[in-house]
């Protein structure tokens, strides 16, 4: 399968704790996206990463990439309560014709108040 | 600016009958995707349509399952004969093309008696 592949599948934490999740992949990509789905709907777009940056933040988020291992780490800092929801790791294989993201089955992650 | 829509939100059908599911994206966005998510897994892939280009169907799973799109508007899913396996939420994103990041619909949640 190229789909990503995530990592721990559920995690629980407490809040203020840091929540790490990983992502590994198969195939050349043009770049990996972490999405956010809340309560099994719509998914929100976190982050982009090219395959030629190692790291890249977003305010909480940090996310890193390693494309000889092809692996992607997602790790939120000092979480919330609200961040509770599936995270999903999404290469974009470079080996397709077309532009379209194969998304893994995702992380559930809980955070307790 | 308006961002992804779908109707309904909701769509209870009969095993054996026709649906369709509707995506408007955002405006100006030239490639839409269609996504199917069974209950607690992740996204499955069903079709891309990305400008003019012919539409990747390679994750439409029988041929039951169709897709159009008018432009780069609207598009509709159609399952028909529906089967209780089909019963899921059917995702719709919209991007800018090429290793832009897509922006999600709230979803159509189907369910198939």
């Amino acid at each position: 399968s190229q789909q990503g592949e995530e990592d721990p599948q559920a995690l629980s934490i407490q809040e203020g704790e840091n929540a790490t999740m990983n992502c590994s992949y198969k195939t050349s990509i043009n770049n990996l996206q972490w999405y956010r789905q809340n309560s099994g709907r719509g998914l929100v777009h976190l982050i982009l990463i090219r395959s030629n940056e190692r790291e890249k933040h977003s305010g909480r988020l940090r996310v890193t990439l390693d494309t000889s291992k092809k692996s992607s780490s997602l790790l939120i800092t000092a979480s919330r309560a609200a961040d509770t929801a599936s995270y999903f790791c999404a290469p974009q294989p470079r080996s397709y014709n077309t532009d379209k993201l194969i998304f893994g089955t995702g992380t559930r992650l809980q955070v307790f108040p | 600016g308006a961002g992804v829509s779908q109707s309904p939100s909701n769509k209870v059908t009969e095993k054996g009958k026709d649906v369709e599911l509707r995506c408007d994206p955002i405006s100006g966005h030239t490639a839409l995707y269609w996504y199917r998510q069974r209950l607690g897994q992740g996204l499955e892939f069903l079709i891309y349509f990305q400008g003019n280009s012919a539409p990747d169907k390679s994750g439409l799973p029988s041929d039951r399952f169709s897709a159009e799109r008018t432009g780069e508007s609207v598009s509709t899913l159609t399952i028909q004969r529906t089967q209780q396996e089909d019963s899921a939420v059917y995702l719709c994103a919209s991007s800018f093309g090429t290793v832009y990041e897509q922006y999600f619909g709230p979803g159509t949640r189907l369910t198939v008696t």
